[in-house]
């Protein structure tokens, strides 16, 4: 069956390190999403992507980049890790615009 | 700014009673509207979507009603079981692209 998955499913790093979180989907999904969510502050979105090669700032993008070299993948990468970071991470991937978007079981990441 | 139910409400009901979790959204232009249900670990689960050109759609026992004259969403659940239990979030598409702006979710606690 079509899916959508994260790796790693916790993690545990130092500030200052550089991280990256995978989400990887089989429904070929033109539409990628990462969202962050936090206590009192519900989903934010980080960055989005429309398809290959192209990628879009969210509402919270400082400090976060992702690439999209394939339609199967949206690797996420905390450039230097802050406890700031912490948080639960979501990717997300749709059909297309107007379209429902479907979750990840989301990466749970310390930042130390 | 434009916002979805920012706060996160605990809504408690017996089994096999009815629930009724709402949803105010401001941004008049959104034209699609989903409810997701995420439980404890997990990701974001789709549950039931709505189009601006409808007023009512009915799913198996989750009923979305939209009333766009008060920007009032809600979302029924008949027979309320306690794998029912979960945040309850809505979701509005803004209208720019496929970008979801998420509500601050809805605690729904089933007593058996």
């Amino acid at each position: 069956d079509a899916e959508i998955t994260q790796s790693p499913r916790h993690k545990i790093t130092e500030t200052g390190r550089q991280v990256t979180l995978a989400c990887h989907q089989t429904w070929n999904h033109n539409n990628m999403f990462w969202y962050r969510q936090d206590l009192g502050h519900g989903l934010r979105l980080i960055h989005y992507s429309y398809g290959v090669h192209d990628t879009n700032k969210g509402e919270v993008s400082d400090g976060y980049s992702v690439s999209r070299s394939n339609t199967e993948d949206l690797p996420l990468t905390l450039e230097s890790a802050a406890s700031s970071q912490t948080s639960v991470y979501f990717c997300a991937s749709s059909t297309g615009s107007q379209e429902t978007q479907y979750f990840g079981p989301g990466t749970r990441l310390l930042v130390l | 700014g434009e916002s979805v139910g920012l706060h996160l409400p605990t809504l408690s009901v017996q089994e096999g009673d009815n629930s009724i979790i709402n949803c105010a959204y401001s941004n008049s232009a959104s034209d699609y509207f989903i409810w997701y249900k995420q439980e404890s670990g997990k990701g974001p689960q789709f549950i039931i979507d709505i189009r601006s050109n409808m007023d009512k759609r009915q799913g198996q026992r989750v009923t979305v009603l939209l009333n766009k004259t008060v920007k009032h969403l809600s979302l029924q659940i008949a027979a309320t079981q306690p794998g029912d239990s979960a945040v309850y979030f809505c979701a509005e598409n803004n209208n720019a692209g496929n970008m979801l702006t998420f509500g601050g979710g809805t605690r729904l606690m089933v007593k058996p």
